[in-house]
C-alpha cells in the first residue's frame, strides 16, 4: 500500500536544539517537498527536491536544511536558527515537478512544539 | 504576498444542499489549479484539478469551475454530506514554475 510516512507525529524541541523530521515515500515519486502550516495560513513551501542529490529553497527556507540521498527519503532538519519553529510540518511527493500537472500526495504531518 | 486567497474561513451547509467554496488568485501565469481536502491531524488529500484550457471539471459530486478573466475558481459539492466536513485548500501553479501556492483554507461543516 503506497504512501508517504512522516515520523514522529508529535515532536518537542528544547531551545537551541536541532531536530530532524523524517519523510519516507514508497510511491516511486521523483519530487518531494516540505511545507509548513501555521494557524490561519496556507501551506508555505520550505524546500523541494526534484531529483536525488538536488534540492531547492522554497519561500521560507531560512533556519531549515534538507538532504536527498535516496529517492524515497527527504528528511528536514529544523535548526536552532529557526526562530519560530512551532508549526505543523507536511511532507509531500509527486510523480513530476510541481509545475507539470501532477497533484501532490501528502503525509499526515508532524507537529513540532518548543518546550 | 498571498497569491492564492480563500476569503471565507468557514462555511456551514445543510446536508443535501450545495456547498460552494471560492478561491481567487492574482498571478496570471497560473494555469493549473487543484483542490485538496484535509481532516484534522491528517495530511491534505487531492480532490480535483483543472487546467486553464478548461472552465469546468467534474468528478462525481465535485465540480470545479474556472473563470480565468476574473482569476477565480470555485468548488461545488452537490449534494453535500456530513463526511464532507473538512478544511478545503485550493492551490495553483504555473507550468513554467516549480511550486504550488496554497490558499489559507475554508472549513466546511455539513449539518445533518
Amino acid at each position: 500500500d503506497g504512501g508517504i510516512t512522516q515520523s514522529p507525529k508529535y515532536l518537542f524541541r528544547k531551545e537551541g536544539q536541532n531536530v530532524t523530521l523524517s519523510c519516507e515515500q514508497n510511491l516511486n515519486h521523483d519530487a518531494m517537498y516540505w511545507y509548513r502550516q501555521d494557524p490561519g495560513q496556507g501551506l508555505r513551501l520550505i524546500y523541494y527536491s526534484q531529483i536525488v542529490n538536488d534540492f531547492q529553497k522554497g519561500d521560507i527556507a531560512e533556519g531549515y536544511s534538507v538532504s536527498r540521498e535516496k529517492k524515497e527519503s527527504f528528511p528536514l532538519t529544523v535548526t536552532s536558527a529557526q526562530k519560530n519553529p512551532t508549526a505543523f510540518y507536511l511532507c509531500a511527493s509527486s510523480a513530476q515537478g510541481q509545475g507539470r500537472g501532477q497533484p501532490q500526495h501528502f503525509g499526515d504531518g508532524t507537529r513540532l512544539s518548543i518546550l | 504576498d498571498q497569491q492564492v486567497k480563500q476569503n471565507s474561513p468557514s462555511l456551514s451547509v445543510q446536508e443535501g444542499r450545495i456547498s460552494i467554496l471560492n478561491c481567487d488568485y492574482t498571478n496570471s501565469m497560473f494555469d493549473y489549479f487543484l483542490w485538496y481536502k484535509k481532516y484534522p491531524a491528517e495530511g491534505p488529500t487531492f480532490l480535483i484539478s483543472i487546467s486553464s484550457i478548461k472552465d469546468k471539471n467534474e468528478d462525481g459530486r465535485f465540480t470545479v469551475f474556472l473563470n480565468k478573466s476574473a482569476k477565480h475558481l470555485s468548488l461545488h459539492i452537490v449534494p453535500s454530506q456530513p463526511g464532507d466536513s473538512a478544511v478545503y485548500f485550493c492551490a495553483a501553479s504555473a507550468w513554467t514554475g516549480n511550486q504550488f501556492y496554497f490558499g489559507t483554507g475554508t472549513s466546511l461543516t455539513v449539518i445533518p
